[in-house]
């Protein structure tokens, strides 16, 4: 069965760099979430479409920004990157009451 | 908003039972989630529960008092490999804007031998 697909797994990026997050949700679902967890933490909500509207924010710093396009693919814009920024992003996808699959995630190493 | 609470960490032996209790407080609730959790992987889909009552499902169980908002997820014969993170999540329903997912801390389990 497909599931939900992020790219890259793993990304590197410099001080004040900008990071784009892909995210493939799972065909016919209508949400979308993005979270960020850093070591040893739980994963704290970013932000949220259903059916391509924006639904939903978090604590997305104000140097974030997503959309979701016409096939449903999201992407996460990640502008003047922080040493903070480095976590792991995952990207869930679920369709109306049923439960959220997550995808494997998006390293994001800021050095 | 939403606050959920469950337990920092908790051990327990192999072959054991453990509950992880979690309670929230919501205004829209859609239904509550458990996860597990590997250290460096994704959060894996375990359970999940809308109406008041008990769901099995194999070595885990997770029940559900939405009057008291509390919920816990029972895990029986408890194997190393059960050594994760147990996140509870709670589903608010929020109209035209769909659904919203919250974790709540998590639980960090581990089994000794």
């Amino acid at each position: 069965a497909a599931g939900v697909i992020q790219s890259p797994r793993h990304l590197i990026k410099e001080k004040r760099e900008t990071a784009t997050l892909k995210c493939y949700p799972i065909p016919r679902h209508d949400t979308v979430y993005w979270y960020q967890q850093g070591p040893g933490q739980d994963p704290q909500f970013l932000i949220s479409f259903y059916e391509k509207m924006q639904s939903d924010k978090g604590s997305i710093p104000d140097r974030f920004s997503a959309q979701q396009f016409s096939d449903y693919h999201s992407e996460l814009n990640m502008s003047s990157l922080e040493l903070g920024d480095s976590a792991l992003y995952f990207c869930a996808s679920s369709f109306s009451s049923a439960e959220a699959f997550f995808g494997q995630g998006t390293r994001l190493t800021v050095v | 908003g939403q606050n959920i609470d469950q337990p920092t960490e908790m051990t327990a032996t192999e072959g054991a039972i453990v509950q992880i209790n979690c309670t929230y407080q919501t205004s829209g609730f859609n239904g509550l989630f458990w996860y597990q959790q590997h250290a460096g992987e994704a959060p894996t889909f375990l359970s999940y529960n809308v109406l008041d009552g008990l769901e099995e499902k194999g070595r885990f169980s997770s029940f559900l008092s939405r009057s008291k908002g509390y919920s816990y997820l029972l895990l029986k014969e408890l194997q190393m490999k059960d050594s994760a993170s147990y996140l509870c999540a709670v589903r608010d329903y929020r109209g035209n804007a769909g659904n919203m997912l919250t974790f709540g801390g998590g639980t960090r389990l581990m089994v000794k031998p």
